[in-house]
């Protein structure tokens, strides 16, 4: 079925950990975002794709990078993760030309 | 630099009331405006967007370039429209800016 994956949903982890959030998505977009989302609040762009090997930093500073090797798949690393890193990321796509954004369910993190 | 403002961060209808949900944007170039909601428990999802000039469950939204405004409207509100919406604005660029968002609660 067509749609976007994000995973873990969940994630708890100490601080100085090294993590990897994935997002995948079947839908054949060009076009990916990284967002950070907290409770209640308003989403921050902090990275973007046009397509493979490209990646853009979006709106919102953020110590997180992300690679685009393959069309489908967007994953985002932090080397080392902080307490200050605790939020809910959001994946989205999109055609490229096109505005409607197709949205993941979401990652929680939790740095402890 | 682009911008979507939201101003109200929390607002309260009673069930068959009107509902409006204000957003204004800022941006020198051709704005696309859409509307996006996120219900509880669910992934945020497209509502509407300017371009389409269409009304989904009930909801419309104008584009005032003047005003640079694109508020959400609707006639009778209904408890299941109790959620998140959130107005975004795509650049040039093709970057998808969003509002810091309102929390509708239609009161029943």
């Amino acid at each position: 079925e067509a749609d976007i994956y994000q995973t873990p949903r969940y994630l708890v982890i100490g601080t100085g950990k090294k993590i990897t959030l994935e997002c995948s998505q079947t839908m054949g977009h060009d076009k990916m975002y990284w967002y950070q989302q907290d409770p209640g609040m308003e989403l921050h762009l902090i990275h973007y794709s046009y397509g493979v090997n490209s990646t853009e930093k979006g709106d919102l500073s953020s110590e997180s990078t992300v690679s685009r090797i393959r069309t489908e798949h967007f994953p985002l690393t932090l080397e080392s993760a902080r307490p200050s890193h605790t939020s809910q990321y959001l994946c989205a796509s999109s055609y490229r030309g096109r505005g409607k954004a197709f949205f993941g369910q979401g990652t929680r993190l939790t740095v402890v | 630099a682009q911008r979507v403002t939201q101003p109200e961060k929390l607002l309260s209808v009673f069930k068959g009331a009107p509902v409006e949900l204000k957003c204004n944007y800022s941006y020198s170039g051709s704005p696309e405006l859409f509307w996006y909601v996120q219900y509880s428990r669910q992934r945020l999802q497209l509502l509407l967007r300017h371009i389409s000039r269409e009304s989904i469950k009930g909801f419309t939204a104008d584009l005032n370039k003047g005003e640079t405004s694109f508020h959400l409207k609707k006639p009778f509100a209904q408890e299941e429209d109790s959620a998140m919406y959130y107005c975004a604005l795509r650049t040039d660029d093709e970057k998808l800016t969003f509002g810091t968002g309102t929390r509708l609660t239609i009161i029943p």
